[in-house]
């Protein structure tokens, strides 16, 4: 079974500064993504970044990238030049191929609550 | 274009009684997938549907089970309901299956039992 473990409960930074969120997995698959989600208080998951585990090149999205170490089983976010909107609880997932009962199933982490200081 | 809508937002329920809580996907999207999120955890994912069957389940009691309609829409139901099943109940739609396919997730419904 996949696991999905995020060590840090809370982070906090200023904003303008960069932050760099931990996230570790485990897995026997070769094929599958790795995703960050932000939750807001408003409740609503939000797509931050994906990773797609056989492309080398680490994923960007504007301020938001990801460094991918697959042999590690490691894949942390960066936020650079933080902004107050920015604070949310972020969660890392797995999503494998396998298919049986796991067929399309997100593993979630604990969750990291990101808090952006004035 | 309306993004995932749940409703209802908030439910109180007693132990024992019945739920049904309702999820319409974007339109387009085929996939509807259910989680739940116990309070400052991660979402534990509980069912997947793909054009009206289930094609995932995770590791819930059989007192959960849901079902896709014809439009595409869900709905999850807990039957004798239990002080943990309180959570926040999340609905997610994809456009397609695969691996990668990004879920887009609804608000979410409250569900508290007493």
């Amino acid at each position: 079974a996949q696991t999905v473990t995020q060590s840090q409960p809370e982070m906090s930074v200023q904003e303008a500064e960069t932050v760099t969120l931990s996230c570790t997995y485990d897995t026997s698959e070769n094929n599958y993504y790795l995703f960050w989600y932000k939750q807001p208080p408003s409740r609503q998951m939000i797509l931050v970044i994906r990773q797609e585990a056989y492309k080398q090149q680490n994923a960007t999205e504007n301020r938001f990238s990801v460094n991918f170490q697959k042999a590690a089983k490691s894949f942390s976010l960066k936020i650079s030049d933080s902004q107050l909107g920015d604070t949310a609880m972020y969660f890392c997932a797995f999503r494998g191929s396998a298919g049986g009962t796991s067929y399309g199933k997100l593993t979630f982490g604990q969750g990291t609550i990101l808090t952006v200081h004035p | 274009d309306a993004g995932v809508t749940q409703s209802p937002t908030h439910l109180i329920k007693t132990r024992g009684q019945q739920v049904t809580l309702r999820c319409s996907p974007i339109s387009g999207h085929k996939s509807v997938s259910w989680y739940q999120q116990v309070l400052g955890q991660g979402p534990q994912f509980i069912f997947q549907y793909y054009e009206k069957e289930e094609r995932g389940r995770g590791n819930f009691p059989d007192r959960f089970s849901a079902r896709q309609f014809p439009n595409y829409s869900s709905e999850l139901n807990v039957n004798a309901l239990l002080l943990g099943d309180s959570a926040l109940y999340l609905c997610a739609s994809s456009k397609g299956q695969g691996v990668g396919a990004e879920a887009f997730f609804g608000q979410g419904t409250r569900l508290t039992v007493v």
